[in-house]
């Protein structure tokens, strides 16, 4: 089975600043999706940013960006410029690229401060 | 386009009651999701359905949980009875799932289930 393991319960950057939220994984596939979902206090969760296993390429989006390793099995968060409206929890989820369950499977999450 | 609807947001109930959640995908959306979220943890796959058919039911409490989802389009999810360990977060997700594993996921705000 796999695990989503994320280190930091809390995590603190000033605006304007740059952080990195840290998540590693444990697989024995060798095809799957990484993700990053952002839940504010509304508690709905809002995809961040995907990526692909058999990409070699960090994904990015916007002020958002990861740092994938596959044979350390580690999938960081960047967060650059980082705003007010950046503060939540954010969770690392793994899903496997085969079968037809695409079951997501969770870290516990991160909780970001953002200060003034 | 509107997004998945979940009612009631929060409901508290006696410990041994019985309740039920709804939930509405995005209209068009074969594959739907309800997660349990545990205060600290990440959400965690309760039942995965592919239009009126159950996927993925393995962490599924079966003694007490049940959910259905007729016609393939609104879901049901049932406690009974409640025990104390079930305060959490109820998540549901859909997914328009054409067959690719990378399809994206589209969250409600959850049910917040209080069981005293």
């Amino acid at each position: 089975a796999q695990t989503v393991t994320q280190s930091q319960p809390e995590m603190s950057v000033q605006e304007a600043e740059t952080v990195t939220l840290s998540c590693t994984y444990d697989t024995s596939e060798s095809d799957y999706y990484l993700f990053w979902y952002k839940q504010p206090p509304s508690r709905q969760m809002i995809l961040v940013i995907r990526q692909e296993a058999y990409k070699q390429q960090n994904a990015t989006e916007n002020r958002f960006s990861v740092n994938f390793q596959k044979a350390a099995k580690s999938f960081s968060l960047k967060i650059s410029d980082s705003q007010l409206g950046d503060a939540a929890m954010y969770f690392c989820a793994y899903r496997s690229a085969t079968g037809t369950a695409s079951k997501l499977t969770f870290g516990t999450g991160t909780r970001l401060q953002v200060t003034l | 386009e509107a997004g998945v609807a979940q009612s009631p947001r929060y409901k508290i109930i006696e410990k041994r009651q019985s309740v039920a959640f709804w939930c509405n995908p995005i209209s068009g959306h074969a594959t739907l999701y309800w997660y349990q979220q545990i205060l600290g943890q990440g959400p965690k796959l309760l039942i995965q359905f592919q239009n009126n058919g159950v996927v993925d039911d393995s962490q599924l409490p079966k003694d007490r949980f049940s959910a259905e989802r007729l016609k393939g389009v609104d879901s049901t999810l049932k406690i009974q009875p409640a025990k104390l360990e079930d305060s959490a977060v109820y998540l549901c997700a859909s997914s328009s799932f054409r067959g690719a594993t990378n399809e994206k996921l589209f969250f409600g705000s959850g049910t917040q289930l209080s069981v005293l």
